[in-house]
This record gives C-alpha cells, structure tokens and sequence, in this order.
C-alpha cells in the first residue's frame, strides 16, 4: 500500500496563478483533510471531507476550493495565488471513529 | 470550535533526561487526544494516543497522561534520544465527533544534545 499520496513535492508559482494539488489514498477511508502548516503556527485545517461528495470548510478556507472527486482522491485549488499561501500543504486521511489520520508527504508551495 | 494550546514550543534536553510537554484544551466534549512526531522535512506521525476514559497510557519510553477535569494531557519522554529530536504536535478531537476532525496545537521543537 502507498497510504497516501500527493503530487506535486515541490512548486513555484506567481502571484496570480492558479494551480491544483493533488491528493489520493489506497486505505478504503472515508474521511479526508488539506491542511497547511506556517513555522510556528501548527497544523491549520483548510477543507476536509467526511465522505465522497461532501466537504467542508475547516479553519482557513480562504482562497481555497477542494473536490472530493471520488473516494480514494481529493484536490486543493488554489484560484489565484497570493504570497501569504505559501506554506507546506498536507493531505491526511482516517477511518470514522478510528480518529489515527494518515499524512501525505506534503507540498512545499512558494508563492513570488 | 475546540481550541488547543500546547507549551513549550521549543525544548532542549541532554541525552538521557525527560521531557515534558503540556496541552490544554477548551471543549470539555473531546475524548481523543493524539499526539504526532514530524522529523525534519518529513510528514507527521502518529506517536500515541489517549482516549477520555484513560488516565495514563504508556509505550515502551513515551506515555501521555490526561486530566479531564482540568482539560489537560501530557506527553512524557523517559530516556531521550538524539533521535527523539523532532516537532511534537497534540491534538484534540472535535467534540467527540465520529468524522474524524482533529484540532492541532502549535508543535514543540525539542532538541536532544548528545
């Protein structure tokens, strides 16, 4: 199993630009999350998702959408970068009532 | 929403001591608290978790204590390592939910000295 996968690893964009991150798991979860993570302020819920054609908004959602595309996919879009969206962003998922969430490798995501 | 603290956020130790580090949260309806390890340039990982109806649990060095009455929990490093050296996250159920949604802290750098 490749638990969960994310593409790309790294990305350079321009203000102004758009680009999707993608987001995929082999585990069968229902549930799945984008986070973004900024030096010192911790792991902040963007969007998540409690099971396939449902999302919701978590703490930072702005300049944001997401797509549950089916069960094992689940992508974060960015409409028109700005520099304060450069961050580390992470996919997680888990299994109701399991709680344990499993982390993707992350995007690393500059924004000039 | 549930709001979680955790101090300190940075942490230094020599090889061999303990380690402490302490979170609080707000919502008295959590019942699940994780804590994750996240090395250098690598993705967060599940170290140990409690859940409301344990006090302590323990796993071979680490262990994690929860009071409920006072809404906090505790990570314990016995014996550390310079491979303990990493970020250290808590995190807090949403209020008992079955989705799964969790609120982190702000991570702890702790730092063993050999």
């Amino acid at each position: 199993n490749a638990g969960v996968t994310q593409t790309p690893k790294f990305q350079v964009l321009k203000t102004g630009q758009s680009m999707t991150l993608q987001c995929a798991q082999d585990m069968n979860h229902n549930s799945m999350y984008w986070y973004r993570q900024d030096p010192g302020m911790g792991l902040r819920l963007i969007y998540y998702s409690a099971s396939e054609g449902t999302t919701d908004k978590g703490e930072v959602p702005n300049g944001y959408n997401v797509s549950r595309l089916n069960k094992r996919e689940f992508s974060l879009r960015l409409e028109s970068a700005a520099p304060s969206q450069t961050s580390v962003y992470f996919c997680a998922s888990s299994q109701p009532r399991q709680h344990e969430q499993y982390f993707g490798p992350g995007t690393r995501l500059t924004v000039t | 929403g549930e709001n979680v603290e955790q101090h300190p956020s940075t942490l230094s130790v020599q090889e061999g001591d303990s380690a402490v580090i302490k979170c609080t949260y707000s919502d008295s309806a959590s019942n699940y608290f994780p804590w994750y390890k996240q090395e250098l340039g690598k993705r967060p990982q599940l170290i140990i978790d409690i859940r409301s109806n344990v006090g302590e649990k323990k796993d071979q060095r680490i262990a994690v204590t929860l009071n409920k009455t006072a809404k906090h929990f505790s990570l314990h490093i016995t014996e550390t390592q310079p491979e303990d050296s990493a970020v250290y996250f808590c995190a807090a159920d949403d209020r008992g939910s079955t989705l799964g949604r969790l609120y982190f802290g702000r991570g702890t750098q702790l730092t063993v000295w050999p």
